[in-house]
């Protein structure tokens, strides 16, 4: 089992519409977690950072359940500019951060 | 600031050749790391640094060398490049937080290195 598991999609969602990702991990003894955004043939960027159970910035909202070891990201009122590889990342306690192989998602005009 | 940087951002080997690919940081991090991308793959770690003058071995090390002789370079090196080390290749600073772990990873652009 991988130690962190996305749905690798691709997501096809019309503009406008909400959409949710999903991602488990296997270590109950994580420490932090984050959502990366990456665009194609682009470097991962630092999309939002989850550190309790869960926040929001605009559009986006994260949620962490540590009971059944899964962390959440919600896009309302989506936009093209969206569209891109979504990136679910967790730190097991380390020097090291464990990258998921990611969801693409794709906003249909 | 420019933050992470790399060069080359493309080159092309034979198989065989060596080459060196570096990264440089400068916000002063004292985490530094090297991923490689592969299609369906996703980011790979290769090597990493907690420290300068410290490296340790990844995921996925063979058939290739790091340094990190000052703090803000962390160098990787291909001794004899083969055709599965086509790939996308990502350099990546972070500062510790507490406890020896790390936090938010800041990425360069990415160096894209074929081998034929």
């Amino acid at each position: 089992r991988k130690e962190v598991e996305q749905d690798p999609g691709p997501f096809n969602v019309p503009e406008g519409a909400t959409v949710a990702f999903n991602c488990t991990y296997s270590n109950s003894a994580s420490q932090s977690f984050f959502w990366y955004r990456q665009d194609c043939r682009k470097e991962p960027k630092l999309l939002m950072s989850v550190y309790s159970s869960g926040n929001e910035d605009g559009r986006f909202t994260a949620q962490l359940n540590r009971a059944s070891q899964y962390i959440s990201l919600l896009i309302r009122d989506s936009k093209l500019s969206d569209s891109a590889t979504y990136l679910c990342v967790v730190n097991f306690g380390n020097e090291k951060l464990t990258f998921g192989t990611g969801t693409r998602l794709t906003i249909i005009p | 600031n420019a933050g992470v940087t790399q060069t080359p951002k493309f080159r092309v080997l034979k198989t065989g050749q060596s080459m060196t690919l570096l990264c440089a940081q400068d916000m002063n991090h004292e985490y530094m790391y090297w991923y490689r991308q592969d299609p369906g793959m996703g980011l790979r770690l290769i090597h990493y640094s907690v420290g300068e003058g410290t490296t340790a071995k990844g995921e996925v090390p063979d058939g290739y060398n790091v340094s990190r002789l000052k703090k803000q370079n962390f160098l990787l090196g291909l001794e004899s490049a083969a055709p599965s080390q086509t790939s996308v290749y990502f350099c990546a600073s972070s500062t510790l937080v507490v406890d020896g772990f790390t936090d938010t990873q800041y990425f360069g652009p990415g160096t894209r290195l074929t081998v034929l």
